[in-house]
C-alpha cells in the first residue's frame, strides 16, 4: 500500500483551458474527498464519494467543477474553462470506516495548479 | 456553520522548548478533531484523531486534548525539535457531514 497518488504533482495552464486531476486512494478505502487549498490557508471541502456515488458537493464546487468516481476506485477532478482564481493546491483524501467515529482522512500529496 | 481558528498563526521557538498550539471551534457537535502536519508544498500527514467522546490522544512527543464544551482543541509538542518545523493544521467533523473544516494553520520553526 503507497497512500493515496496524485497526478498530475504540477500544472500550469493558460487561462480558459480544460485541466483534469486524477487520484487513486488507499485501495480498499470506499470515501474519497477532493479538498482546495489557497496560499496561507486552510484546506476547504469540495466533494466526496462514497463507493462510485457522489454524496456532498460544496458551493465551491461551480458548475465548471466536475467529478467522477466511475468504479469506486480511482477520481477525477475536472475544471472546464479555467480562471486564474482557480489557481490553488488541490488535495485528495482517502479514508474508511474502522469503527464507529473512527475515520482517519489519508491525504495525497496534492496537485498544484497555476492559471495564467 | 462551524469555523475553526488556530492561534498563534505562527511562531519560532528553538530547539527544546515544549509547545501548545490552540484550536478553536464555534460549533461543539463534533464528531471528532483531527491534528495534521503539512510541509511546505505537500499534502497533510495525520497526526491524532480524537473522538467526541474522547478528553485527549497521545503519539511519541505529541499530545492533543478535546474539550468539546469549551470549543477547544490543544496540540501538545514535548521537547521540540528542527524536524518538527512544518504547519500544523486542526480540522473538525460536524455531526450529519463527513467534511472536514479546517483551520488556517499554525506554522512552526523550530530552529537550533
Amino acid at each position: 500500500d503507497t497512500g493515496v497518488s496524485q497526478d498530475p504533482r504540477h500544472k500550469i495552464t493558460k487561462r480558459g483551458q480544460n485541466v483534469t486531476f486524477r487520484c487513486d486512494p488507499i485501495s480498499e478505502h470506499n470515501r474519497l474527498y477532493w479538498y482546495r487549498q489557497t496560499l496561507g490557508q486552510g484546506p476547504e471541502f469540495l466533494t466526496y464519494f462514497q463507493n462510485e456515488a457522489q454524496l456532498e458537493k460544496s458551493r465551491l464546487l461551480s458548475d465548471r467543477f466536475s467529478a467522477e468516481r466511475p468504479k469506486g476506485s480511482f477520481s477525477t477532478l475536472e475544471i472546464q474553462r479555467t480562471e486564474q482564481g482557480d489557481s490553488a493546491m488541490y488535495l485528495c483524501a482517502s479514508s474508511t470506516i474502522l469503527g464507529q467515529g473512527e475515520e482517519t482522512q489519508y491525504f495525497g500529496p496534492g496537485t498544484r495548479l497555476l492559471v495564467l | 456553520k462551524q469555523e475553526v481558528t488556530q492561534i498563534p498563526a505562527a511562531l519560532s521557538v528553538p530547539e527544546g522548548e515544549n509547545l501548545v498550539l490552540n484550536c478553536s471551534f464555534t460549533d461543539s457537535a463534533i464528531y471528532n478533531l483531527q491534528w495534521f502536519r503539512q510541509d511546505p508544498g505537500k499534502g497533510l500527514t495525520s497526526l491524532l484523531l480524537i473522538q467526541s467522546s474522547q478528553r485527549e490522544q497521545t503519539s511519541g512527543r505529541l499530545n492533543a486534548s478535546l474539550d468539546k464544551s469549551s470549543g477547544r482543541s490543544t496540540l501538545y509538542i514535548a521537547a521540540s525539535q528542527p524536524g518538527d518545523s512544518a504547519t500544523y493544521l486542526c480540522a473538525a467533523r460536524e455531526h450529519n457531514t463527513d467534511k472536514l473544516i479546517f483551520g488556517t494553520g499554525t506554522r512552526l520553526q523550530v530552529f537550533p
